[in-house]
């Protein structure tokens, strides 16, 4: 199974700050990853696929890098309605495996 | 546009078998296109994939679930169903449903509201 090893677990920033979230595999997924917004009491949301395309309607200050076993997750400008947890997935291989989020907070 | 709603009960009592339903709306669940599944979140905890199936039968576990885990589609009801056998205070979670849509590359791409599920006597 592919062990996906996600930094920071917490993240604390001022609004328009530069953020950036780390996923690291336990081995290649080639560009399968996605990142996922979570909201307090909501279900998460996708952001990004495959890496680096991003979702219809996700803000353009998120962008996603990466391949292979390293990959990332910035927001170019922190914006307040960022306040949630980022989760990234691999879909490389089953079974499916997620990172153990990133709590953005808000100065 | 398709959506996700999951229904069952709250309280499950430990060693009995926790039964969820998704109903799908807005498109068909009788497709190869997509696959169908479930995933959970433990209170103040990460997201933890459980299984996911296709309508011809091809179904992936978690490895250390798949003992206790059968998943069902009923195409006639455009709903899919989790059961997970013996559970225990651990099996604590809000539940989503999901849909896996990898020919686009989407992955989880749809999820339903998650139901919080709690495992007590």
């Amino acid at each position: 199974d592919i062990q996906m090893t996600q930094s920071p677990s917490t993240l604390s920033a001022s609004v328009g700050d530069r953020v950036t979230i780390t996923c690291r595999a336990s081995q290649s997924l080639s560009n399968w990853l996605a990142w996922y917004q979570q909201k307090p009491g909501e279900a998460p949301k996708l952001l990004i696929y495959t890496t680096s395309t991003l979702e219809s309607g996700v803000p353009s200050r998120f962008s996603g890098s990466g391949y292979g076993t390293e990959f990332s997750l910035t927001i170019s400008s922190l914006q307040p309605d960022d306040l949630a947890t980022y989760h990234c997935l691999q879909y490389f291989t089953w079974p499916l495996s997620f990172g153990s989020g990133t709590k953005v907070e808000i100065k | 546009q398709l959506q996700l709603q999951e229904s069952g009960p709250g309280l499950v009592k430990p060693w009995e078998t926790l039964s969820l339903t998704c109903s799908v709306s807005g498109g068909s669940i009788d497709t190869n296109n997509y696959s169908w599944g479930w995933v959970r979140q433990p209170p103040g905890k990460g997201l933890e994939w459980i299984v996911n199936a296709y309508h011809d039968g091809t179904t992936y576990y978690k490895p250390s679930l798949k003992s206790r885990v059968t998943i069902s589609l009923d195409t006639s009801k455009n709903q899919f169903s989790l059961k997970l056998a013996s559970v225990t205070a651990a099996d604590t979670a809000v539940y989503f449903c999901t849909k896996y849509y990898l020919r686009s590359g989407r992955a989880l791409d749809i999820w339903g509201q998650g139901t919080m599920v709690t495992v007590s006597s």
